[in-house]
Protein backbone atom coordinates (compact mmCIF):
# COMPACT_ATOMS: atom_id res chain seq x y z
CA UNK A 1 0.00 0.00 0.00
CA UNK A 2 1.53 3.11 -0.97
CA UNK A 3 1.98 5.67 2.28
CA UNK A 4 3.77 7.64 4.11
CA UNK A 5 4.22 6.13 7.50
CA UNK A 6 5.55 8.61 10.72
CA UNK A 7 6.78 7.58 14.13
CA UNK A 8 5.74 8.13 16.60
CA UNK A 9 2.11 8.74 17.13
CA UNK A 10 2.41 10.00 20.07
CA UNK A 11 5.07 11.63 22.15
CA UNK A 12 5.66 13.68 25.15
CA UNK A 13 8.78 14.49 26.21
CA UNK A 14 10.76 16.92 28.64
CA UNK A 15 12.18 20.58 27.70
CA UNK A 16 15.48 20.11 25.89
CA UNK A 17 15.72 16.40 25.93
CA UNK A 18 16.38 15.68 21.81
CA UNK A 19 14.35 13.66 19.77
CA UNK A 20 13.65 12.71 16.25
CA UNK A 21 10.49 11.96 14.45
CA UNK A 22 10.84 9.42 11.54
CA UNK A 23 8.85 9.56 8.54
CA UNK A 24 9.45 7.06 5.53
CA UNK A 25 7.90 6.96 2.08
CA UNK A 26 7.45 3.83 -0.68
CA UNK A 27 5.94 5.77 -3.47
CA UNK A 28 9.94 6.50 -4.70
CA UNK A 29 8.81 10.57 -4.30
CA UNK A 30 11.37 12.87 -4.63
CA UNK A 31 9.50 15.83 -2.67
CA UNK A 32 8.94 15.86 0.92
CA UNK A 33 7.75 18.04 3.88
CA UNK A 34 7.35 18.77 7.12
CA UNK A 35 4.44 20.83 8.71
CA UNK A 36 2.97 21.54 12.25
CA UNK A 37 -0.40 22.16 12.64
CA UNK A 38 -1.74 24.74 15.16
CA UNK A 39 -5.29 25.82 16.76
CA UNK A 40 -5.67 29.07 14.68
CA UNK A 41 -2.49 29.22 12.84
CA UNK A 42 -3.14 26.01 10.17
CA UNK A 43 -0.48 24.15 8.27
CA UNK A 44 2.70 25.69 8.47
CA UNK A 45 5.81 24.24 6.54
CA UNK A 46 9.03 23.51 8.84
CA UNK A 47 11.45 22.21 6.18
CA UNK A 48 11.05 20.92 2.51
CA UNK A 49 12.91 18.52 0.19
CA UNK A 50 13.33 18.17 -3.19
CA UNK A 51 15.25 15.58 -3.85
CA UNK A 52 18.37 13.66 -1.27
CA UNK A 53 20.55 15.69 -0.25
CA UNK A 54 18.81 19.11 -1.01
CA UNK A 55 16.71 20.32 2.11
CA UNK A 56 15.56 24.12 2.52
CA UNK A 57 13.57 26.23 5.21
CA UNK A 58 9.84 26.41 5.03
CA UNK A 59 8.42 29.58 7.52
CA UNK A 60 8.92 28.10 10.81
CA UNK A 61 12.59 26.73 10.78
CA UNK A 62 13.51 27.42 13.78
CA UNK A 63 14.55 24.71 16.80
CA UNK A 64 13.95 21.73 13.71
CA UNK A 65 16.59 20.33 11.94
CA UNK A 66 16.03 17.49 8.54
CA UNK A 67 17.94 15.14 6.66
CA UNK A 68 17.63 13.78 3.12
CA UNK A 69 20.35 11.00 3.04
CA UNK A 70 18.25 8.42 1.38
CA UNK A 71 15.21 8.56 -0.66
CA UNK A 72 12.37 7.62 1.41
CA UNK A 73 13.54 9.06 4.47
CA UNK A 74 12.90 12.18 5.63
CA UNK A 75 13.20 12.74 9.57
CA UNK A 76 12.78 15.55 11.92
CA UNK A 77 15.24 16.33 14.70
CA UNK A 78 14.44 18.60 17.50
CA UNK A 79 17.85 19.07 18.94
CA UNK A 80 16.21 20.47 22.12
CA UNK A 81 12.88 21.12 22.27
CA UNK A 82 10.49 23.54 24.12
CA UNK A 83 7.04 24.02 25.00
CA UNK A 84 6.24 26.21 22.28
CA UNK A 85 7.01 22.90 19.91
CA UNK A 86 3.94 21.22 21.32
CA UNK A 87 2.34 20.61 17.97
CA UNK A 88 0.76 18.27 15.54
CA UNK A 89 3.23 17.41 12.97
CA UNK A 90 2.81 16.16 9.32
CA UNK A 91 5.29 14.41 7.03
CA UNK A 92 4.33 14.45 3.11
CA UNK A 93 5.51 13.45 -0.34
CA UNK A 94 4.95 14.42 -3.78
CA UNK A 95 5.53 12.99 -7.01
CA UNK A 96 4.82 16.74 -8.24
CA UNK A 97 2.16 17.41 -11.34
CA UNK A 98 -1.83 16.06 -10.53
CA UNK A 99 -0.68 14.17 -7.24
CA UNK A 100 -0.22 16.62 -4.45
CA UNK A 101 0.93 15.79 -1.54
CA UNK A 102 0.30 12.70 0.12
CA UNK A 103 0.38 13.18 4.24
CA UNK A 104 1.06 10.59 6.72
CA UNK A 105 -1.03 10.37 9.89
CA UNK A 106 0.61 12.68 12.13
CA UNK A 107 2.60 13.15 15.16
CA UNK A 108 1.16 14.42 18.38
CA UNK A 109 3.99 16.03 20.55
CA UNK A 110 3.65 17.47 23.95
CA UNK A 111 6.73 19.11 25.41
CA UNK A 112 6.65 19.91 28.97
CA UNK B 1 -1.18 39.55 3.66
CA UNK B 2 -1.61 36.29 4.46
CA UNK B 3 -0.19 33.86 1.29
CA UNK B 4 -3.83 32.07 1.22
CA UNK B 5 -6.42 33.31 2.52
CA UNK B 6 -9.36 31.44 2.99
CA UNK B 7 -12.98 32.29 4.81
CA UNK B 8 -12.77 30.54 8.04
CA UNK B 9 -16.42 29.85 8.45
CA UNK B 10 -17.82 28.00 9.79
CA UNK B 11 -20.21 27.18 6.84
CA UNK B 12 -23.12 25.21 7.56
CA UNK B 13 -25.41 23.78 4.77
CA UNK B 14 -28.77 21.20 4.69
CA UNK B 15 -28.51 17.59 3.14
CA UNK B 16 -28.70 17.98 -0.78
CA UNK B 17 -27.53 21.86 -1.16
CA UNK B 18 -23.92 23.15 -2.97
CA UNK B 19 -21.39 23.85 -0.66
CA UNK B 20 -19.35 27.08 -1.94
CA UNK B 21 -15.47 27.25 -0.76
CA UNK B 22 -13.24 30.28 -1.38
CA UNK B 23 -9.69 30.97 -1.25
CA UNK B 24 -7.55 33.98 -2.63
CA UNK B 25 -3.79 33.78 -2.65
CA UNK B 26 -0.88 36.92 -3.20
CA UNK B 27 1.66 35.54 -5.52
CA UNK B 28 1.08 35.40 -8.73
CA UNK B 29 3.57 33.07 -9.92
CA UNK B 30 1.59 30.19 -7.81
CA UNK B 31 1.05 27.34 -10.48
CA UNK B 32 -0.85 24.41 -9.04
CA UNK B 33 -3.60 24.43 -6.58
CA UNK B 34 -5.20 21.77 -4.43
CA UNK B 35 -7.85 21.30 -2.04
CA UNK B 36 -7.76 18.77 1.05
CA UNK B 37 -10.16 17.41 2.91
CA UNK B 38 -9.27 17.54 7.07
CA UNK B 39 -11.52 15.45 9.27
CA UNK B 40 -11.09 15.97 12.93
CA UNK B 41 -7.69 14.20 14.26
CA UNK B 42 -7.11 13.34 11.14
CA UNK B 43 -4.43 14.17 8.17
CA UNK B 44 -5.30 16.46 5.26
CA UNK B 45 -6.88 14.26 1.77
CA UNK B 46 -6.39 15.30 -1.30
CA UNK B 47 -9.46 15.62 -3.04
CA UNK B 48 -8.63 18.11 -5.77
CA UNK B 49 -6.28 19.48 -7.80
CA UNK B 50 -6.00 22.31 -11.03
CA UNK B 51 -3.76 24.01 -12.75
CA UNK B 52 -5.52 25.68 -15.47
CA UNK B 53 -8.35 28.53 -15.56
CA UNK B 54 -12.06 27.14 -16.15
CA UNK B 55 -13.73 24.81 -14.11
CA UNK B 56 -12.39 20.91 -13.11
CA UNK B 57 -14.83 18.59 -12.40
CA UNK B 58 -14.68 14.89 -10.33
CA UNK B 59 -17.78 13.59 -9.06
CA UNK B 60 -19.51 15.74 -6.90
CA UNK B 61 -16.70 18.07 -6.80
CA UNK B 62 -16.11 21.26 -8.64
CA UNK B 63 -12.68 23.29 -8.44
CA UNK B 64 -12.56 26.96 -10.01
CA UNK B 65 -9.73 28.90 -10.97
CA UNK B 66 -9.50 32.04 -11.82
CA UNK B 67 -5.46 33.39 -12.34
CA UNK B 68 -6.06 36.63 -13.28
CA UNK B 69 -8.41 37.39 -9.93
CA UNK B 70 -6.12 34.92 -8.24
CA UNK B 71 -8.91 33.27 -6.94
CA UNK B 72 -9.70 29.41 -6.28
CA UNK B 73 -12.65 27.87 -5.32
CA UNK B 74 -14.68 24.42 -4.64
CA UNK B 75 -18.24 23.55 -5.09
CA UNK B 76 -19.98 20.03 -3.51
CA UNK B 77 -22.74 19.53 -5.06
CA UNK B 78 -25.26 17.24 -3.28
CA UNK B 79 -23.55 17.90 -0.07
CA UNK B 80 -23.91 15.22 2.66
CA UNK B 81 -22.99 14.81 5.93
CA UNK B 82 -19.89 12.69 5.41
CA UNK B 83 -18.83 16.15 3.86
CA UNK B 84 -18.62 17.61 7.25
CA UNK B 85 -14.91 18.16 7.91
CA UNK B 86 -12.66 21.10 7.19
CA UNK B 87 -11.17 22.02 3.60
CA UNK B 88 -7.93 23.54 3.23
CA UNK B 89 -6.79 25.56 -0.08
CA UNK B 90 -3.36 25.02 -0.80
CA UNK B 91 -0.84 26.75 -3.59
CA UNK B 92 2.50 25.31 -4.62
CA UNK B 93 5.10 27.54 -6.10
CA UNK B 94 8.57 27.03 -7.29
CA UNK B 95 10.76 24.07 -8.24
CA UNK B 96 10.76 22.57 -5.23
CA UNK B 97 6.80 22.80 -5.31
CA UNK B 98 6.53 24.52 -1.82
CA UNK B 99 2.85 23.96 -0.56
CA UNK B 100 1.30 26.73 1.08
CA UNK B 101 -1.98 26.28 2.89
CA UNK B 102 -5.11 28.12 3.70
CA UNK B 103 -6.11 28.16 7.20
CA UNK B 104 -9.19 26.46 6.49
CA UNK B 105 -12.67 26.14 6.18
CA UNK B 106 -14.78 24.41 8.69
CA UNK B 107 -18.42 22.47 6.55
CA UNK B 108 -21.19 21.25 8.74
CA UNK B 109 -23.42 19.44 6.40
CA UNK B 110 -26.74 19.23 8.23
CA UNK B 111 -28.98 16.00 7.78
Amino acid sequence: EAQVTQNPRYLITVTGKKLTVTCSQNMNHEYMSWYRQDPGLGLRQIYYSMNVEVTDKGDVPEGYKVSRKEKRNFPLILESPSPNQTSLYFCASSHGGDYGYTFGSGTRLTVV
Amino acid sequence: QKEVEQNSGPLSVPEGAIASLNCTYSDRGSQSFFWYRQYSGKSPELIMSIYSNGDKEDGRFTAQLNKASQYVSLLIRDSQPSDSATYLCAVEKGSARQLTFGSGTQLTVLP
